[in-house]
């Protein structure tokens, strides 16, 4: 099964550090996604892409954080400088566009950020 | 965006019909309706998806009305496994922020 993969599925950090994930989406979807999602909230979204191009990004994305989808396949979101209010379970989902109405979005397993 | 609205929780039995209702009073022309399943420690999964009455698959069935206001999900016959969290979505894929998740409805399924 070639479903979204995401690395690490756990990290556990001290405040002030910087921590990257990683996410492989689904090999033919052309869109990335990534959200944030915190107990008992449903996810919020980050930003996306589509191929390697950034479309959009929530304002819940400060300058502390950053995300790059180099090639148009895998896509990492870095956080600088974490703060305990960043710890969070980081999902990412990948689409493919095709120009129909419906976008259906594919959820991998999710990164679990613990800051201490 | 158009608003979801849900009941925060439920709880049924093994065995029973659950219907689920997401009110969305200012869904738009080009939204469809998409309704995800979570478990602990998961991304959420996609159930069913539906633009106007009735949609089926072979896990849920999908009930929207003509003037598109609500959905209504419906998971036949539950089992303690379909104990989760249920979001009701809409949009559409123009908007790369058309999925706004609420808080969800919590699916308490008990023997």
């Amino acid at each position: 099964d070639t479903g979204v993969s995401q690395d690490p599925r756990h990290k556990i950090t001290k405040r002030g550090q910087n921590v990257t994930f990683r996410c492989d989406p689904i090999s033919e979807h052309n869109r990335l996604y990534w959200y944030r999602q915190t107990l008992g909230q449903g996810p919020e979204f980050l930003t996306y892409f589509q191929n390697e191009a950034q479309l959009e990004k929530s304002r819940l994305l400060s300058d502390r954080f950053s995300a790059e989808r180099p090639k148009g396949s895998f896509s990492t979101l870095e956080i600088q400088r974490t703060e305990q209010g960043d710890s969070a379970m980081y999902l990412c989902a990948s689409s493919q566009r095709t120009g129909d109405p419906t976008d259906t979005q594919y959820f991998g397993p999710g990164t679990r950020l613990t800051v201490l | 965006l158009a608003k979801t609205t849900q009941p925060i929780s439920m709880d049924s039995y093994e065995g029973q019909e659950v219907n689920i209702t997401c009110s969305h009073n200012n869904i738009a022309t080009n939204d469809y309706i998409t309704w995800y399943q979570q478990f602990p420690s998961q991304g959420p999964r996609f159930i069913i998806q539906g633009y106007k009455t009735k949609v089926t698959n072979e896990v849920a069935s999908l009930f929207i009305p003509a003037d598109r206001k609500s959905s209504t999900l419906s998971l036949p016959r539950v089992s303690l496994s379909d104990t989760a969290v249920y979001y009701c979505l809409v949009g559409d894929e123009g908007n790369g922020q058309n999925f706004v998740f609420g808080p969800g409805t919590r699916l308490s399924v008990l023997p």
